[in-house]
């Protein structure tokens, strides 16, 4: 697609349920990231998929998160046994490595997730 | 530890005033370097962004970057603020064969009449 794109743009959910949030990334980016903003905060990086490779999962918090990349495309981010303090904007982001080196991030517009 | 840091959380300035906003970095080397904006319920949108050569480097609505090594510092400048640049600015920086591009706390520019 044109951009990156999110779904839902906002989802509120009780304590203790699983969410699921979705990103589309620009196709033939190759690169994939996760990351979190909570209210007042910056930028916490939660995980990194490039191509066939093993993800950098370094960033997620705890076990209750989790995420896969089918088909090199699509990925889902999974929060399982949802907690107040997940409450955030999750944002997804795509690259394309340039012939510099340098990863440029185009970012999708995130998904806010309330849980009560 | 691999970072960017940016000190102030919040700055005010009127509109047609010119802008500088801090960041600082710490890599063993050379980082990539970017800065992005983000408008109220917005995604954040690259402004520009260095790599290496010209350490002065151009990006879109008029902002320019500086990198300065001997300061570990890449600020962002604009000569004339406009209303419209009201919004959150991140800097952020990764180094060479790194995944993760590590961001600032952010910046909220707010611009008066």
């Amino acid at each position: 697609g044109a951009g990156v794109s999110q779904s839902p743009s906002n989802k509120v959910t009780e304590k203790g349920k699983d969410v699921e949030l979705r990103c589309d990334p620009i196709s033939g980016h190759t690169a994939l990231y996760w990351y979190r903003q909570s209210l007042g905060q910056g930028l916490e990086f939660l995980i990194y998929f490039q191509g066939n490779s093993a993800p950098d999962k370094s960033g997620l918090p705890s076990d209750r998160f989790s995420a896969e990349r089918t088909g090199g495309s699509v990925s889902t981010l999974t929060i399982q046994r949802t907690q107040q303090e997940d409450s955030a904007v999750y944002l997804c982001a795509s690259s394309r490595v340039t012939g510099a080196g340098a990863n440029v991030l185009t970012f999708g517009a995130g998904s806010r997730l309330t849980v009560l | 530890a691999q970072s960017v840091t940016q000190p102030d959380i919040h700055i005010t300035v009127s509109e047609g005033a010119s802008l500088e906003l801090r960041c600082n970095y710490s890599y063993g080397a050379t980082p990539y370097l970017f800065w992005y904006v983000q408008s109220p319920g917005q995604g954040l949108q690259l402004l520009l962004k260095y790599f290496s050569g010209d350490t002065l480097v151009q990006g879109i609505k008029g902002f320019e970057a500086e990198f300065k090594r001997s300061q570990s510092s890449f600020n962002l400048r604009k000569p004339s603020v406009h209303w419209s640049d009201a919004a959150e600015y991140f800097c952020a920086g990764h180094q060479t064969g790194a995944n993760n591009l590590f961001f600032g706390t952010g910046t909220r520019l707010t611009v008066i009449p």
